[in-house]
């Protein structure tokens, strides 16, 4: 089945640091590739996507490009702040059967220390 | 504001019992989600409706159903409760049905103790 890897957190930097988040993920199809953010206390929201290979998805500083080669979707931003702090999910979405599936990654908590 | 609204907020209710969580999705919106997030099992997508109609099933357990009424709001039920349970509980809506050209928005949740 469809399956997504983050690295474990907690990430710890310092402001204006430069930031990456690894995500791989496993599919049988073609799917579309998402980072969502969950502030503390706050349901998630979605931050970037792509839909298909060698799309860039990009938000607020934040980048992540569709590699179906390497099946990874990482995130990155050039420099952090204390503001990005929060949890962040790597997810994909496919069709299969008539149904989509959504599955997640396990977040990977961000803190960001002036 | 995610325009998303879920009630209540917390949920308090012993073994064996069962609750009913409800969920409004932003207006306009066709799709309603629920997840489940706990510490031990992450993000978990259960189910998802559309216009009234089941749409997709996640790691949804038996002895939890949902249901999308003509007014479009949603309710999660959660019977024979166990501790491992507790959880938060999100549900999203979005206009469409497929992810990737229809973004979905959370509501805050709902917190489930079980005792």
């Amino acid at each position: 089945g469809d399956s997504v890897t983050q690295m474990e957190g907690p990430v710890t930097l310092s402001e204006e640091a430069f930031l990456t988040i690894n995500c791989t993920y496993t599919a049988t199809g073609y799917p579309s590739l998402f980072w969502y953010v969950q502030y503390p206390g706050e349901g998630l929201q979605l931050l970037l996507k792509a839909t298909k290979a060698d799309d860039k998805g990009s938000n607020k500083g934040f980048e992540a490009t569709y590699r179906k080669e390497t099946t990874s979707f990482h995130l990155e931003k050039g420099s952090v702040q204390v503001s990005d702090s929060a949890v962040y999910f790597c997810a994909l979405s496919e069709r299969s059967g008539g149904y989509q599936k959504v599955t997640f990654g396990t977040g990977t908590k961000l803190q960001v220390i002036p | 504001d995610s325009g998303v609204t879920q009630t209540p907020k917390h949920l308090i209710t012993a073994t064996g019992q069962r609750v009913t969580l409800r969920c409004s999705p932003r207006s306009g919106d066709l799709s309603v989600y629920w997840y489940q997030q706990s510490l031990d099992q992450g993000l978990q997508f259960l189910i998802q409706y559309y216009n009234g109609e089941e749409r997709a099933k996640g790691n949804i357990l038996e002895r939890f159903s949902a249901q999308q009424f003509p007014d479009l709001h949603s309710e999660l039920n959660l019977s024979s409760l166990e501790l491992g349970d507790s959880a938060l509980y999100f549900c999203a809506s979005s206009v469409g049905v497929g992810l990737a050209y229809n973004e979905q928005f959370f509501g805050p949740g709902t917190r489930l103790t079980v005792l």
